[in-house]
């Protein structure tokens, strides 16, 4: 079956970066693109950015926009979400979706988070 | 950017009534726009895209309706389920999640 899975929680120093990895499985990498959305504890839902499968194509939003860094590994279908110059307010959770080749579109399957504590 | 605005934040209901939650984009963005439940401690589902379209295995009682910059998620006959938040997406240009609305239990 489809399945995105992550690695799993991090905690890490304010200035500090975390990378996370989102292992896709059970369809064809390079015909979806991944978005990465994150979640701060109690709060909505906030658009990171997107890569594609198929060439690596990035977008990312603005409020990340030169902290962020999204890269694929092909041969194993994996996707990883670089940040870096960690702050407080960074702590929440972190997931990967797949969506279409197209960097904007609906997100049908989601990897389970990753949790990631910025703190001193 | 474009903005969602997603109205109410909090709706409170009964097992078996009709619900409707409004998101407004601040700027057109046609039909492309997807409707999510995310339950407590669990990752968004997606429920409805390119506004009214469903999502393989999701319940008929959820339906999606509107173009342009306003839109409706309509749930049908409320099930214990459906106790959740949900979330309105964007994604004419980049993509952009309205604040959530969180259907609670009267």
């Amino acid at each position: 079956q489809v399945q995105l899975v992550q690695s799993g929680g991090e905690v890490k120093k304010p200035g500090a970066s975390v990378k996370v990895s989102c292992k896709a499985s059970g369809y064809t990498f390079a015909t979806f693109g991944i978005s990465w959305v994150r979640q701060a504890p109690g709060q909505g839902l906030q658009w990171m950015g997107w890569i594609s499968g198929y060439n690596g194509h990035t977008n990312y939003a603005e409020k990340v926009q030169g902290r962020v860094t999204m890269t694929t590994d092909t041969s194993t279908s994996t996707v990883y979400m670089e940040l870096r110059s960690l702050r407080s307010d960074d702590t929440a959770i972190y997931y990967c979706a797949r969506t279409s080749v197209s960097s904007s579109d609906s997100m049908d399957v989601w990897g389970q988070g990753t949790t990631v504590t910025v703190s001193s | 950017d474009i903005q969602m605005t997603q109205s109410p934040s909090t709706l409170s209901a009964s097992v078996g009534d009709r619900v409707s939650i409004t998101c407004r984009a601040s700027q057109s963005i046609g039909t492309w726009l997807a409707w999510y439940q995310q339950r407590p401690g669990k990752a968004p589902k997606l429920l409805i895209y390119k506004a009214s379209s469903l999502e393989s295995g999701v319940p008929s009682r959820f339906s999606g309706s509107g173009s342009g910059t306003d839109f409706t998620l309509t749930i049908s006959g409320l099930q214990p389920d459906d106790f959740a938040t949900y979330y309105c997406q964007q994604y004419n240009t980049y993509s952009t999640f309205g604040q959530g609305t969180k259907v609670e239990i009267q």
